[in-house]
């Protein structure tokens, strides 16, 4: 069965911080590992990464994918209020299109 | 533009009433899935489909149950509602080739009591 943990579970910095996000997964057969941000309604696409793009960007949001060590971080840099969300990291393992969910860090981005 | 709709948006019921959430999308998707999500588990998979006819069960499928007679709905029903159902309810829907990446519609907010 799948795994994904995140951490932190929540997080809380200032307007202007850099932050990253954490997601260890274990999987048996990996395909992609996908990341979201949710703020009090649906999540939201962000990034995907997988065997052939390791590392993505997006502005001040970057993520990269580590397949060696089993893991991805999420940065975000000089954070904004905008930026408060729940992010979500969920892996996409074996021929069956399931994701497989981490709980995901809550960050609060203040003033 | 195509999207993913539910409805209701909110619901109250009643322990023991059966309840069914609707989930529509104009993507023409053959993948649809229905998640709940509660404080402190994250997104859990209910139920799953592949396609017209198909459906698959999730980690968390007691006391659910889907159906899937054409290619944009796939409604979820609860059999008996009991309070540990009381949850938000997402549906989403990809396109297989896509690796995973799947598309969610706003949610339902569901109250047994």
């Amino acid at each position: 069965e799948d795994k994904v943990v995140q951490s932190p579970l929540s997080l809380v910095v200032h307007e202007g911080d850099t932050v990253t996000l954490n997601c260890s997964y274990e999987v048996t057969n990996f395909r992609s590992l996908l990341w979201y941000k949710q703020e009090k309604k649906a999540p939201t696409f962000l990034f995907m990464l997988t065997s052939s793009g390791i590392e993505k960007k997006s502005g001040r949001l970057s993520s990269i994918l580590d397949k060696k060590e089993l893991f991805s971080i999420l940065n975000i840099t000089a954070t904004q209020t905008g930026d408060s969300a729940v992010y979500l990291c969920a892996d996409s393992g074996g021929s069956n299109y399931k994701l497989t969910f981490g709980k995901g860090t809550l960050l609060t981005v203040n003033p | 533009d195509a999207e993913i709709t539910q409805s209701p948006r909110h619901k109250i019921t009643e322990t023991g009433r059966q309840v069914t959430l609707a989930c529509h999308q104009t993507w023409n998707h053959n993948n649809m899935f229905w998640y709940r999500q509660d404080l402190g588990h994250g997104l859990r998979l209910i139920h799953y489909s592949y396609g017209v006819q198909d459906t698959n069960k999730g980690e968390v499928s007691d006391g659910y149950s889907v159906s899937r007679s054409n290619t944009e709905d796939l409604p979820l029903t609860l059999e008996s509602a009991a309070s540990s159902q009381t949850s938000v309810y997402f549906c989403a829907s990809s396109e297989p080739g896509l690796a995973g990446v799947q598309y969610f519609g706003p949610g339902t907010r569901l109250t047994v009591t």
